[in-house]
């Protein structure tokens, strides 16, 4: 079973700083890392996700990956008060059923105006 | 498109009482998945279906049963419902492009008493 940490938080930043949120695996082969956000009372929605083959930009978002440390990032830059909420990493684990996502339990942001 | 709908959105039951949770899909996908999160535990999978006729455990999957009636609906049951069942369950769903394409429902708040 794969593990996947992360500083449950909360972190909190001030409006239009960079938020910077990071996620550790167990398993130096996971080869694609997942972001989700979840509001409070909400279910989790896809951000964005990364493989291993380099870092990823999309709009205020930048997922990083460090290979050699096992860990990946997400940066929000210009963060809002909207970005509030917990960011679980998810790290997918295949078996001979088919594939799954072993999660992180989640960092809370809060996002100061 | 109504994506991912559970029923019902929240339910108290009493110790040892019984029910069924539902989950549908409309995106005409291959696996479905149950979750359940509990505070600072992210989420954990408690069953998933590859396809339609097949289902395999997760890692929490005790106290628990599925059913994958067809492609569009996957059912989670408890038989005997116990305190340490109270949680927030998800349904997911998730294509044959990949897990990237993986979908949640808005969720099941359930209280056992």
């Amino acid at each position: 079973q794969k593990e996947v940490e992360q500083n449950s938080g909360p972190l909190s930043v001030p409006e239009g700083a960079i938020a910077s949120l990071n996620c550790t695996y167990s398993d130096r082969g996971s080869q694609s890392f997942f972001w989700y956000r979840q509001y409070s009372g909400k279910s989790p929605e896809l951000i964005m996700f990364i493989y291993s083959n380099g870092d990823k930009e999309d709009g205020r978002f930048t997922a990083q990956l460090n290979k050699a440390s096992q860990y990946v990032s997400l940066l929000i830059r210009d963060s809002q008060p909207s970005d509030s909420a917990t960011y679980l990493c998810a790290v997918p684990e295949e078996d001979n059923y088919g594939q799954n996502f072993v999660f992180g339990p989640g960092t809370r942001l809060s996002v100061l105006p | 498109n109504a994506g991912v709908t559970q029923t019902p959105k929240f339910q108290v039951l009493k110790t040892g009482q019984s029910m069924t949770l539902q989950c549908a899909q409309d995106m005409n996908h291959n696996s479905m998945y149950w979750y359940r999160q509990d505070p600072g535990m992210g989420l954990r999978l408690i069953y998933y279906s590859a396809s339609e006729g097949t289902t395999d455990k997760g890692e929490v999957p005790n106290g628990y049963n599925v059913s994958r009636l067809n492609k569009r609906e996957f059912s989670l049951r408890l038989e005997s419902a116990a305190p340490s069942q109270t949680s927030v369950y998800f349904c997911a769903s998730s294509g044959t492009e990949g897990i990237e394409t993986q979908y949640f429902g808005p969720g099941t708040r359930l209280l056992v008493l």
